[in-house]
């Protein structure tokens, strides 16, 4: 099992550009987020899917777009990059969560993306 | 609304007892507590649920009061290996579905 991997590790954009982020599981999980992290911030939701060909907007969602075609992935793109979204983004997923599950569901974080925008 | 984690920082030397509190304006099903090392992802180390029931660490423990709106995570006798960024995350019910929303972290330095 890989877990959740994320693509790619790093990436430096110039404002403007357009790039997609990649989140892929292999847990058969239903629930993905993708959250961004910023110092002082913590980790703010960006968007999250409660299963395949479903995804709703979190707290930050501005600038960005999401899509979940297959239930094992879970994409984020940047229409137009712009410096304000430098940060490190984290995907995760749960199988279901506690309240629906009934009972103990680990969240599982990928290992983060670097984004640097000029 | 993130929940709010409180102390913001906190220093220790080995050996030395902490606590992190995380509170919440809305009712609170779960609490789940992450620890971040630095360049690295969050790694669970516990949830606690309505009811009292928590499952997790064995050196690290935690408290939910539900009335309250209250976690407390403790960490006690702590080790270089407990430094970190500590988040709480409490399950948000939205319209779409559930969503964990994390505070914004307290970070702990344990020196020996």
């Amino acid at each position: 099992n890989a877990g959740v991997t994320q693509t790619p590790k790093f990436r430096v954009l110039k404002t403007g550009q357009s790039m997609t982020l990649l989140c892929a599981q292999d847990m058969n999980h239903e629930y993905m987020y993708w959250y961004r992290q910023d110092p002082g911030m913590g980790l703010r939701l960006i968007h999250y899917s409660v299963g395949e060909g479903t995804t709703a907007k979190g707290e930050v969602p501005d600038g960005y777009n999401v899509s979940r075609l297959k239930k094992q992935n879970f994409l984020l793109g940047l229409e137009s990059a712009a410096p304000s979204q430098t940060s490190v983004y984290f995907c995760a997923s749960i199988a279901r969560p506690y309240r629906l599950a009934g009972g103990y569901n680990e969240q599982f974080f990928g290992p983060g993306t670097r984004l640097t925008v000029l | 609304q993130q929940p709010v984690q409180s102390p913001q920082a906190v220093i220790l030397r080995e050996g030395e007892d902490a606590v992190i509190n995380c509170s919440s304006s809305k009712a609170l099903y779960s609490v789940h507590w992450y620890r971040q090392k630095h360049g690295e992802a969050p790694v669970f180390l516990m949830i606690l649920l309505k009811g009292g029931e928590q499952k997790g660490h064995e050196k690290i423990s935690a408290s939910f009061n539900e009335k309250k709106q209250q976690s407390s995570l403790y960490l006690t006798a702590s080790q270089l290996s407990y430094s970190g960024t500590y988040f709480c995350g409490t399950e948000e019910v939205r319209q779409a579905g559930t969503a964990l929303i994390f505070g914004k972290g307290t970070t702990l330095s344990v020196s020996s």
